[in-house]
C-alpha cells in the first residue's frame, strides 16, 4: 500500500533560518505529491503540489521537488518567519480512488523571533 | 467561491450520544472525502463519496460510523453511540480534477 514518511518534529528555528522537512513515499504507479500546512486550530491549506517527476512546486517562498529516483518530496524555505509556525503534512494521491490522500504524520515547526 | 464548509466547528457529546457532522463541498465539486485526525497525529482517510454513492469506505470503522452524500444537501458523517476514543478533528474535503481542498474541520469532544 501507499505510505508517506516525514521527519518528526518539533523543529525549532530562529527567524530567517533555513527550513528543510524531509518527506519520502512509497506508492504504486506515479502519484501526485502535496504539502499541506495546518495553523493552530485551523484546517489544512494546500501549500504546494507536484504531479510528475522533476516538477517543482512552489508557493509563499516554500519549494519542493518531486524526485522519483529517491522517492522524495522534501519541503524547503530559505528564510522562515514567525508566521510560518505550523504543522506541515506531506501527502500523496495515486489517483486510483479519486483523489484519496495518504498523509505523513506531520511535522510541527516553531519559529522563534 | 466559498470554500468547503463544515459545521459545527466544535461539538461536545456525552458517551452514548450521536454526533452528526455536515460538509458542503465547494461549488461545482461532486467528490467528498472525510478524514479523521486524532490528537497529535496525521490525517487518516475514512470515506470517499460522490453524490448518492459511497465509492471507498475502506477507512471507516466497521461499527457506529456511517456517511452519506445525498442528491440534495450536504454530506453527513454520523457517529452513533460515541465513545471517548472518537474525540478527534474530522475534516471534510472536496475535489475537482486532481486537487483536494479541505474544510476547517469539526472538532468532536466526547465527555
Amino acid at each position: 500500500g501507499n505510505s508517506v514518511t516525514q521527519m518528526e518534529g518539533p523543529v525549532t528555528l530562529s527567524e530567517e533560518a533555513f527550513l528543510t522537512i524531509n518527506c519520502t513515499y512509497t506508492a504504486t504507479g506515479y502519484p501526485s505529491l502535496f504539502w499541506y500546512v495546518q495553523y493552530p486550530g485551523e484546517g489544512l491549506q494546500l501549500l504546494l503540489k507536484a504531479t510528475k517527476a522533476d516538477d517543482k512546486g512552489s508557493n509563499k517562498g516554500f519549494e519542493a521537488t518531486y524526485r522519483k529516483e529517491t522517492t522524495s518530496f522534501h519541503l524547503e524555505k530559505g528564510s522562515v518567519q514567525v508566521s510560518d509556525s505550523a504543522v506541515y503534512f506531506c501527502a500523496l494521491s495515486d489517483g486510483a480512488a479519486g483523489n484519496k490522500l495518504t498523509f505523513g504524520g506531520g511535522t510541527r515547526v516553531l519559529v522563534k523571533p | 467561491n466559498a470554500g468547503v464548509m463544515q459545521n459545527p466547528r466544535h461539538l461536545v457529546r456525552r458517551r452514548g450520544q450521536e454526533a452528526r457532522l455536515r460538509c458542503s463541498p465547494m461549488k461545482g465539486h461532486s467528490h467528498v472525502y472525510w478524514y479523521r485526525q486524532l490528537p497529535e497525529e496525521g490525517l487518516k482517510f475514512m470515506v470517499y463519496l460522490q453524490k448518492e454513492n459511497i465509492i471507498d469506505e475502506s477507512g471507516m470503522p466497521k461499527e457506529r460510523f456511517s456517511a452519506e452524500f445525498p442528491k440534495e444537501g450536504p454530506s453527513i458523517l454520523r457517529i452513533q453511540q460515541v465513545v471517548r476514543g472518537d474525540s478527534a478533528a474530522y475534516f471534510c474535503a472536496s475535489s475537482a480534477e486532481n486537487t483536494i481542498y479541505f474544510g476547517e474541520g469539526s472538532w468532536l469532544t466526547v465527555v
